[in-house]
């Protein structure tokens, strides 16, 4: 692994599932996020993880939660998905460096029927 | 108003223009500023990062921050159909976690 990874790469859920998205990193970056992006509206910070065993809300965090067990994985759960869910999620992570910038995963693309 | 403000687009312009991507921002603590690019169905990577005010130059790109107008700008030199892209300004107060992102702005360099 070299990176961030995602999966699933994409996904179709029925309304009313719950869907875990999976996020691993490899660069032993302390700071963890997820994001969503929709047409006009850009990336939208869901939650973030400054460090292994907290995590914080970001600008749009209801209907999703996640977890920081350890450094490497970050996943994010919709409990019970609903159509405005519809979305490309990314994870991305960044070192505790000043000038240290964030490196994005490749992307889950996920639509809720 | 929103903290980081981006025309959408698209812009398309002809192979070897100059292209002129701009951001404005609200907060007066932002210290940082990046530029990300972003292919179709991938993730955006980081293209440049500068420091504070002043200009950064790296190959075709350059990079301008004027923070008395809070006023970001991204410069393509004889831009190349490889370059069409979406490009989303970031930026974050210093030791910031958080970055914020503009919507980005969807470009097209056509051959």
């Amino acid at each position: 692994i070299a990176g961030i990874t995602q999966a699933p790469t994409s996904q179709i859920l029925a309304a009313g599932r719950r869907m875990t998205l999976r996020c691993t990193q490899d660069m032993r970056h302390n700071a963890m996020y997820w994001y969503r992006q929709d047409l006009g509206l850009g990336l939208r910070l869901i939650h973030y993880s400054n460090t292994a065993g907290t995590t914080g809300k970001g600008e749009v965090p209801d209907g999703y939660s996640v977890s920081r067990a350890n450094t490497d994985d970050f996943p994010l759960t919709l409990a019970s998905a609903v159509p405005s869910q519809t979305s490309v999620y990314f994870c991305a992570s960044k070192g505790t460096g000043p000038t240290d910038t964030q490196y994005f995963g490749p992307g889950t693309r996920l639509t809720v029927l | 108003q929103k903290e980081v403000e981006q025309d959408p687009g698209p812009l398309s312009v002809p192979e070897g223009a100059i292209v002129s991507l701009n951001c404005t921002y609200s907060n007066s603590a932002f210290q940082y500023f990046m530029w990300y690019r972003q292919y179709s169905r991938k993730g955006p990577e980081l293209l440049m990062y500068t420091y504070s005010s002043g200009n950064k130059e790296d190959g075709r790109f350059t990079a301008q921050v004027d923070k008395s107008s809070k006023y970001i700008s991204l410069f393509i030199r004889d831009s190349q159909p490889s370059d069409s892209a979406t490009y989303l300004c970031a930026m974050s107060v210093p030791w910031g976690q958080n970055f914020v992102f503009g919507p980005g702005t969807r470009l097209s360099v056509l051959p």
